[in-house]
């Protein structure tokens, strides 16, 4: 059974903010929420992780709903390079799934 | 830092055949994961390993085995190739068990015809 579930695909424009939407309705209330992204050809990399409060780092956002049921993941200025397929996992479960591909546009 | 690395990049294998996939975790880093990703199943976690012992396991069949050595660097072997083991297999180090930052290594693709 999915354990989150994500759009198969999202579209942005370059330098525009992108919100791409994470559902996890069967969370544990300890179980920690986990963004990766993987670019064409290459290994996974690390986004962000949260619990209950909203999380920033130097890549991006991770916005955390107050029933943790879902979560959003935040890039405030999406570039070329973003392009990506987006994982949320949850870390006791660590089954990545089959992502949001990312597509930016010029 | 070197970051991770996994040898060989690509391997072609024939059914009934085993093989053994070599990874080496960024410098100091003890825990070492992998994973399987394929374009039906996605990406899925198999084991992960810390101070030469297996500490979690994925659901995977036992011909999916690993070993971690002394130095952290780490071994997955599979026996008996079956097509669906058709995959990019990766490797993912961190500094403690269970961290949440994992660094991924580029993988290995591995054919099984």
């Amino acid at each position: 059974d999915a354990k989150t579930t994500q759009p198969n695909s999202m579209e942005s424009n370059e330098e525009e903010p992108v919100h791409l939407p994470c559902n996890h309705s069967t969370i544990s209330g300890t179980d920690y929420i986990h963004w990766y992204r993987q670019l064409p050809s290459q290994g996974p990399e690390y986004v962000i992780h949260g619990l209950t409060s909203n999380v920033n780092n130097r890549m991006a956002s991770l916005a955390i709903a107050e029933d943790r049921k879902s979560s959003t993941l935040i890039l405030h200025r999406a570039t070329l390079r973003d392009a990506a397929v987006y994982y949320c996992i949850l870390k006791e479960d660590m089954r990545f799934g089959a992502g949001t591909r990312l597509t930016v546009k010029p | 830092k070197a970051g991770v690395t996994q040898t060989p990049r690509y391997l072609i294998k024939t059914r009934g055949q085993q093989v053994t996939l070599s990874c080496s975790p960024i410098s100091g880093h003890r825990s070492v994961s992998w994973y399987q990703q394929t374009p039906g199943q996605g990406l899925q976690f198999l084991f992960e390993y810390f101070s030469e012992t297996q500490r979690n396991k994925g659901n995977f069949p036992g011909r999916f085995s690993g070993r971690q050595f002394s130095n952290s660097r780490s071994e997955m072997n599979v026996s008996t190739l079956e097509l669906g083991d058709s995959a990019l297999y990766l490797c993912a180090s961190s500094p403690i068990l269970s961290s949440h930052e994992q660094f991924f290594g580029p993988g290995t693709r591995l054919t099984v015809l």
